[in-house]
């Protein structure tokens, strides 16, 4: 089955700075990339995701990459604000809606 | 829509004894998925549904837990008997094709 590996596991930056978030996958006909952001307590919820015939999406201040050769994609989060301060999951799957396996998070720190 | 719904957000119990988590997915989805999360293994899937009928079972850890669709609107996951081990966050998610959407979690605690 499909294997998410997934670095760091913590990250603490200085608000204002950059955040990058990577994932290797195993399974090459995964094609559906997403990425979750759980707060504390809360459930994950979908912040963005990337699908095979595309190598890059943003949308405002995150944006994902995906290298479907090297089986990686990133997660990059610019002018990061203390909010978001969360744990963050990438997944894959062979298409969108089917079972989605999570690589073990990276928890983001902001500090002020 | 409320969205995915899942009872109880927590339950206590003593080892040995039945539990059973239910979920009520979102109207129209067709994908239901039961998620497992640990500090130690993070977010695993136990089980999906498709149209009600189960399609991997692969991560269900062992007898101990059960997992039934009866219709498109209910879904419960049952362990039994409950281990200290079975602690953690249980996640019901639903999907339709596209965006898994999450429930709130059962936190299950076994003592």
């Amino acid at each position: 089955g499909e294997n998410v590996e997934q670095h760091p596991s913590t990250l603490s930056v200085q608000e204002g700075d950059s955040a990058v978030i990577k994932c290797t996958y195993s399974d090459s006909a995964s094609n559906y990339f997403p990425w979750y952001k759980q707060e504390l307590g809360k459930r994950p919820q979908l912040i963005i995701d990337i699908r095979s015939n595309v190598g890059e999406k943003k949308d405002q201040r995150i944006a994902v990459t995906l290298n479907k050769t090297a089986k990686h994609f990133s997660l990059h989060i610019t002018e990061t604000q203390p909010e978001d301060s969360a744990v963050y999951f990438c997944a894959a799957s062979r298409r969108s809606g089917y079972a989605l396996n999570f690589g073990k998070g990276t928890s983001l720190l902001v500090t002020p | 829509d409320a969205g995915v719904i899942q009872s109880p957000r927590h339950e206590v119990t003593e080892m040995g004894q039945e539990v059973t988590l239910r979920c009520k997915p979102i109207s129209g989805h067709d994908y239901l998925f039961w998620y497992r999360q640990t500090m130690m293994r993070g977010l695993e899937l136990l089980i999906y549904f498709n149209n009600n009928v189960p399609i991997d079972d692969s991560g269900m850890p062992e007898d101990r837990f059960s997992a039934k669709m009866p219709n498109a609107s209910f879904s419960t996951l049952k362990i039994q008997p409950s281990e200290p081990r079975d602690s953690a966050v249980y996640f019901c998610a639903s999907s339709r094709g596209i965006e898994a959407f999450f429930g709130q979690g059962t936190r299950l605690t076994v003592v």
